[in-house]
């Protein structure tokens, strides 16, 4: 079945600096990724995904990045502000999986 | 439109006894998945339904099912409940077009404790 390794597992930036996590996959016929916010006590919140026939997307200060080849894709946060603090996740499916497979997340922490 | 609804919200139960959380999904879509996230092992997939049907489940044991509804309701149910069973109980909800890949919406969960 699929699997996904997400890296780092902590991330601590100062406001206004950049934040980069990265997510591999296994399977190659996974079409799908998207990345979930999750903040202390809250629901995951979708906020930006990806389908495999794009390179890129970005959204203001969110954009990802895939590259099917490698397997690996990664969320670019710009110019962070201490209301991204949270956890983030990242998630592959698609081919016969209709499931989301995570990866273990990342404890983003951006100091005022 | 209303967002995914998970009732109830929290739940004590003792060890042995069975629990039933409900999932009501963002109305029009037809595909519900449970989740177990617990802070050890993330989130793991339980199982998805859609027309009223399992597509999908994960490695857990026989004492995890669910069931849905021909209103997309969602119901999933553990029986014989274990410590290792305290965890938050999240369910997610997608239009499903038919394929595989679709955007899924979370509730806002259910934490359960087994005492």
């Amino acid at each position: 079945g699929e699997n996904v390794e997400q890296h780092p597992s902590t991330l601590s930036v100062q406001e206004g600096d950049s934040a980069v996590i990265k997510c591999t996959y296994s399977d190659s016929a996974s079409n799908y990724f998207p990345w979930y916010k999750q903040e202390l006590g809250k629901r995951p919140q979708l906020i930006i995904d990806i389908r495999s026939n794009v390179g890129e997307k970005k959204d203001q200060r969110i954009a990802v990045t895939l590259n099917k080849t490698a397997k690996h894709f990664s969320l670019h946060i710009t110019e962070t502000q201490p209301e991204d603090s949270a956890v983030y996740f990242c998630a592959a499916s698609g081919g016969s999986n209709y499931k989301l497979t995570f990866g273990k997340g990342t404890l983003l922490t951006v100091n005022p | 439109k209303a967002g995914v609804t998970q009732t109830p919200r929290y739940l004590i139960k003792t060890r042995g006894q069975q629990v039933t959380l409900s999932c009501s999904p963002i109305s029009g879509h037809r595909s519900v998945s449970w989740y177990q996230q617990t802070p050890g092992q993330g989130l793991q997939f339980l199982f998805e339904y859609f027309s009223e049907t399992q597509r999908n489940k994960g490695n857990f044991p026989g004492r995890f099912s669910g069931r849905q509804f021909s209103n997309s309701r969602s119901e999933m149910n553990v029986s014989t409940l274990e410590l290792g069973d305290s965890a938050l109980y999240l369910c997610a909800s997608s239009l499903s077009r038919g394929q595989a890949g679709e955007t899924q919406y979370f509730g806002p969960g259910t934490r359960l404790l087994v005492l």
